[in-house]
């Protein structure tokens, strides 16, 4: 079955710090993929995509996430962390096969930003 | 300037009286989602629409049940709820041409549905 594995429910960094969240992919098809952040009391907000093309990919706020096929893996990364990055962020997927949008998400995982 | 709308925001109903959570988008999208997102979990798909055909996942119990009545508009029923429907409820909307997979999904703030 496919699924998306996001390391570490809770991830706490001082301010300033380098901020990575790791997401893997089970599947031997390339899919899409996504992360979104979460503020409390409120939808997904999409960060940024992969799709195809450049495996380095860079979203809003200064995140940046690169695709890694031989690892399976989406890595969220942000070089320097503000307050007001604490949110839960989802890695999410979609196999581009299925061409139905299904997204599959990850179990999310909170980022704590420490002043 | 909004784009996926839910109203409302927050939404107080009793154990089996039935309640509707709704959602409207600006952006004529083909396709809406609804999910339901318990506390600390991932949101999870309860059924879409793609046009008009309605596509239910597996797992989506028989108590929730979906009209799209237009492009516009979509709304999720719950005929009678229980204390586990409790959750916030997503609506959200992406544009899907064939042949090209599936653009981003836009998701509305939620519905925090409690049930008393």
């Amino acid at each position: 079955a496919q699924s998306v594995t996001q390391l570490g429910s809770h991830v706490s960094v001082s301010e300033g710090a380098l901020v990575l969240l790791r997401c893997n992919y089970s599947s031997s098809v390339p899919p899409y993929l996504f992360w979104y952040v979460q503020y409390p009391n409120q939808g997904l907000q999409l960060l940024l995509k992969y799709t195809t093309g450049a495996t380095l990919v860079k979203g809003i706020n200064g995140f940046e996430a690169e695709f890694k096929k031989s690892e399976t893996s989406f890595h969220l990364t942000k070089p320097s962390a503000h307050m007001s990055d604490a949110a839960e962020y989802f890695c999410a997927v979609e196999w581009g096969s299925s061409n139905t949008g299904k997204l599959i998400f990850g179990q999310g995982t909170t980022l704590q930003v420490k002043p | 300037d909004a784009m996926v709308i839910q109203n409302p925001r927050y939404q107080v109903t009793q154990f089996g009286k039935p309640v509707t959570l709704s959602c409207s988008q600006t952006l004529n999208h083909n396709v809406m989602y609804w999910y339901q997102q318990k506390s600390s979990q991932a949101p999870k798909l309860l059924f879409h629409y793609y046009d008009k055909d309605f596509n239910n996942e597996a797992d989506t119990p028989d108590n929730f049940q979906s009209r799209r009545p237009n492009t516009s508009f979509c709304f999720l029923d719950i005929r009678s709820p229980g204390l586990g429907d409790a959750a916030m409820y997503l609506c959200a909307t992406s544009q899907i041409r064939q042949g090209w997979g599936q653009e981003t999904q836009y998701f509305g703030p939620g519905t925090r549905l409690l049930v008393l």
